[in-house]
C-alpha cells in the first residue's frame, strides 16, 4: 500500500455520462496530482493541487474538473464522457512543501467508456 | 511548458546485459529529474531520481546520469534480470515550486529474457 488511495478501482459507464474519481493523499502530502494513462500515450498530466488551490494545468479537456478538498482528498470529475476517454487515471501525491518532489501513485482507476 | 522525449521505446535485453534509456528535456529551467518504474497492471513507482547540481547518482544496478548543457538524462541499469522487465519512464520538473508538476516522457518497454 502506498498510501494514496484512489477509489474505484474499475469504472465502467456509457458515452455522455459523468463519473467522479477520488483520491486521498499520503498523510501529510499538500499536493494531489492528476494523470491519464492511455496506451501508447505514456502518463499525461492533468491538473495539481496545492492545499485546495489549483497550482497547474496540463492538457486537461474542458469537459474535465477537479478539485482539493479542506481535507486534502482530491475529486477528478469527467462529463460528457467519449469513448476516448477510457484510460488509467492515476492520483499522486507528494510533499513539495518538505522538499520532496518525488510522487507516490495511487493504484489508478480504470475507466472503461462503452 | 516543458517536453521530455525517451527513447527508445522498447527494449529487448539478455538477462546479464546492461541496458540504456535516454531522455530529453526541452525546459532549461527544469532541475528534477525522477525515473519510475511501472509493472503491468501497477502503479508506477520511484526507482531513482538525480538533480541538477549532480552529474550521476547510483543505486545498486541502477545508475541515472544527467547532462544539463546538452539537457539529457540516461538510465543505466547493468546485470539485468527478467523482473526488471515493466515499463520505465523518465520526467523532469522545476523542484521547490508547487506550481510545477513532473512531466513523464512517453515510456520505454524493456523486456529482459533468461
Amino acid at each position: 500500500d502506498s498510501g494514496v488511495t484512489q477509489t474505484p478501482k474499475h469504472l465502467i459507464t456509457a458515452t455522455g455520462q459523468r463519473v467522479t474519481l477520488r483520491c486521498s493523499p499520503r498523510s501529510g502530502d499538500l499536493s494531489v496530482y492528476w494523470y491519464q494513462q492511455s496506451l501508447d500515450q505514456g502518463l499525461q498530466f492533468l491538473i495539481q493541487y496545492y492545499n485546495g488551490e489549483e497550482r497547474a494545468k496540463g492538457n486537461i479537456l474542458e469537459r474535465f474538473s477537479a478539485q482539493q478538498f479542506p481535507d486534502l482528498h482530491s475529486e477528478l470529475n469527467l462529463s460528457s464522457l467519449e469513448l476516448g476517454d477510457s484510460a488509467l487515471y492515476f492520483c499522486a501525491s507528494s510533499a513539495i512543501d518538505r522538499g520532496i518532489n518525488g510522487y507516490t501513485f495511487g493504484s489508478g482507476t480504470r475507466l472503461t467508456v462503452v | 511548458g516543458e517536453n521530455v522525449e525517451q527513447h527508445p521505446s522498447t527494449l529487448s535485453v539478455q538477462e546479464g546485459d546492461s541496458a540504456v534509456i535516454k531522455c530529453t528535456y526541452s525546459d532549461s529551467a527544469s532541475n528534477y529529474f525522477p525515473w519510475y518504474k511501472q509493472e503491468l497492471g501497477k502503479r508506477p513507482q520511484l526507482i531513482i531520481d538525480i538533480r541538477s547540481n549532480v552529474g550521476e547518482k547510483k543505486d545498486q544496478r541502477i545508475a541515472v546520469t544527467l547532462n544539463k548543457t546538452a539537457k539529457h538524462f540516461s538510465l543505466h541499469i547493468t546485470e539485468t534480470q527478467p523482473e526488471d522487465s515493466a515499463v520505465y519512464f523518465c520526467a523532469a520538473s522545476i523542484s521547490g515550486q508547487a506550481g510545477t508538476a513532473l512531466i513523464f516522457g512517453k515510456g520505454t518497454t524493456l523486456s529482459v529474457s533468461s
